[in-house]
């Protein structure tokens, strides 16, 4: 079965700086997508980044980057820039390629000061 | 972009009836309806799995008896908590899926509190 690894129950970061939340899978499929989301108090599930297991590129998007490593099975979120409204629990997920599984870790908080 | 409307956002019930919670898509067929319960500050925990037209998946733990789901078209998909108790008081929330290895919808989630 699929596992998400997120190993990291909180981080904190200052406003500008850069971090990384990280995230590992384990999987036999060779086709499948990785996502990050970020979910801030409120409850509502924001897609942040998604990469593609045959994607050969790391997915950027705006701030966000993910740093995946397939043969690691690693798949980091980098956020550039912090700023405070990132301040929110993230969570990195697995899809197969058929989309009928997803499947999440179980979540960074992520604390941004000024 | 796909739009997933989850009703109701929060409700409060009292122990020993069922509540209904319905999600809609709204402008794709979602040809899969993940269901997800979270507790405070953790993960979302799978609870099953529909797709249109057949029965749903249920995790294991996760009592079909007591948590209904119905995926009857390819927008709506409804999940039933039966009897609900107040230990059944979470956050539900549904996300579709249509059908490839990206594009999932979220609903905004509701908060049930079991009184």
């Amino acid at each position: 079965a699929q596992k998400i690894t997120q190993t990291q129950p909180g981080m904190f970061v200052q406003e500008k700086e850069a971090v990384t939340l990280d995230c590992t899978y384990d999987t036999s499929d060779q086709s499948y997508g990785l996502f990050w989301y970020k979910q801030p108090s409120s409850g509502e599930m924001i897609f942040l980044i998604y990469q593609g297991s045959y994607d050969e590129q790391n997915a950027t998007e705006g701030r966000y980057s993910l740093n995946f490593q397939k043969a690691r099975k690693s798949a980091n979120l980098v956020i550039s820039a912090s700023q405070l409204g990132d301040s929110a629990m993230y969570f990195c997920a697995w899809a197969n390629q058929a989309g009928t599984a997803l499947i999440f870790g179980k979540g960074t908080t992520l604390s941004v000061s000024s | 972009g796909a739009v997933v409307s989850q009703h109701p956002s929060w409700v409060i019930c009292k122990s020993g009836t069922s509540v209904k919670i319905e999600c809609r898509s709204l402008d794709f067929q979602a040809t899969t309806m993940f269901w997800y319960r979270q507790f405070p500050k953790q993960s979302l925990m799978l609870m099953a799995t529909s797709n249109e037209g057949s029965k749903a998946t249920y995790e294991q733990g996760v009592e079909k008896d007591k948590f209904l789901i119905n995926h009857a078209s390819l927008t709506l998909s409804t999940l039933t908590v039966t009897s609900a108790h107040p230990e059944d008081s979470s956050f539900y929330i549904c996300s579709a899926g249509a059908g490839r290895a990206y594009g999932y919808t979220f609903g905004s989630g509701t908060r049930l509190t079991v009184v």
